[in-house]
This record gives C-alpha cells, sequence and structure tokens, in this order.
C-alpha cells in the first residue's frame, strides 16, 4: 500500500472554478502535513501547511482529517497560473529531530481559459 | 527567506564514471540535509538524510556505496554517483531544514539536478 495516494488527473478546470484534490495517507504516525506545489521540471515549493483545525491563504483553503488519515486541498476562482502539479506531503517528525519528507506522486491540475 | 542551491543543474556522463553533485544553504546554517530522487512521472522519494559531521542515514533500498554523501560542513552537503549508470538518470534534488526558520522543520528544496547517464 503507497504512503501518500493521490488521484494523478489530470484535472482540466476552466479559469474561475473551484477545483478540489484529496489525499490519503498511511501512517497514522504522520505528524506534520503540507500542499507542495511543482511546476514542470522545477523543485517543488511549499503551497501552504494543513493543520488539524484547518486552514486558508487566500484562494486556497486545507482540510486534514486524522481520523480518516485524509487531506483536502480547495482552490476557489482559479487562476491560469495555477496550473502545476499538487504534491500532498506528510513528515513523521519523530521527537525533535527532523525526518524526509513523504510524497505522494501529485495531481496534475490544467486550468483552461 | 532560506535559499538552497544546487551544482550542477544539469550534467550528462558516460556510464561508469562518477558525478559529484553539490548543494549549499546560501543564507542559513543546516545541520541536517535531504537527498531526494524523482524518476519522470513519479513522486519525489526520499534517499538520505544528510547530517553534518557525522554519516548519512540512508533509506531502505539505496546503496550507501553507491550514493556517497558528504556533509562536511554547515552549508554544503555532497551526493556522489559513483560509477554512474543509466538507470541512475533522474532528478536528484536537495533540501535543507532552516533551524532558525518555522517551528515545523520547514524543508527548502534547491532547484534539483538533471542527471543523465548514456
Amino acid at each position: 500500500r503507497k504512503e501518500v495516494e493521490q488521484d494523478p488527473g489530470p484535472f482540466n478546470v476552466p479559469e474561475g472554478a473551484t477545483v478540489a484534490f484529496n489525499c490519503t495517507y498511511s501512517n497514522s504516525a504522520s505528524q506534520s502535513f503540507f500542499w507542495y506545489r511543482q511546476d514542470c521540471r522545477k523543485e517543488p515549493k511549499l503551497l501552504m501547511s494543513v493543520y488539524s483545525s484547518g486552514n486558508e491563504d487566500g484562494r486556497f483553503t486545507a482540510q486534514l482529517n486524522r481520523a480518516s488519515q485524509y487531506i483536502s486541498l480547495l482552490i476557489r476562482d482559479s487562476k491560469l497560473s495555477d496550473s502545476a502539479t499538487y504534491l500532498c506531503v506528510v513528515n513523521m517528525e519523530s521527537g525533535g529531530g527532523a525526518d524526509g519528507l513523504t510524497f505522494g506522486k501529485g495531481t496534475h491540475l490544467i486550468i483552461q481559459p | 527567506g532560506a535559499v538552497v542551491s544546487q551544482h550542477p543543474s544539469w550534467v550528462i556522463c558516460k556510464s561508469g564514471t562518477s558525478v559529484k553533485i553539490e548543494c549549499r544553504s546560501l543564507d542559513f546554517q543546516a545541520t541536517t540535509m535531504f537527498w531526494y530522487r524523482q524518476f519522470p512521472k513519479q513522486s519525489l522519494m526520499l534517499m538520505a538524510t544528510s547530517n553534518e559531521g557525522s554519516k548519512a542515514t540512508y533509506e531502505q533500498g539505496v546503496e550507501k556505496d553507491k550514493f556517497l554523501i558528504n556533509h562536511a560542513s554547515l552549508t554544503l552537503s555532497t551526493l556522489t554517483v559513483t560509477s554512474a549508470h543509466p538507470e541512475d538518470s533522474s532528478f536528484y534534488i536537495c533540501s535543507a531544514i532552516n533551524p532558525q526558520g518555522s517551528s515545523y522543520n520547514e524543508q527548502f528544496f534547491g532547484p534539483g539536478t538533471r542527471l543523465t547517464v548514456l
């Protein structure tokens, strides 16, 4: 079973629409959760962290459901520049140290004019 | 913000040669750096955790004698792919944690190195 699973898409969405991505993770010990964005042939860039209470950053809203081991990302009023691959990422963060991140394969989003 | 650089950005080499990739934290000191690899249309996979002044910790299935990691200073980690073969062709990305940064150990990624082994 894969550790972080995402629907690879592609999601083809008209500009201005709202789109939602989901992600599930298998390790219940995971401590930190993130959404990263990766453009073609580039490094991933942090989009936002995901907190248990849910959090919003402009047009982006992230939700976490620890009981179901499920993470979501909602993008409102989508822009052409939102076209990218969105990576669901978890971190076990044992103790006070730092662990490597576990990445999903990503969901490919295409915003159409 | 925290900036991480990698060099080279791309490299093409012959099978059997060794390739060294550098990862530098430019405006902060990083006690921990990570090396990832990404094959086309696949997720980033953690290869190893590099700790300054100590041996790297490798993930299961990653050969430590093939992927040599040296983290000799707080701003530099190197990954050497020894006796590279075509199956090692991939996008290698490093990341670093800024201990002065956020509380959740945010990782800052380098721009990646695209390795092609002929």
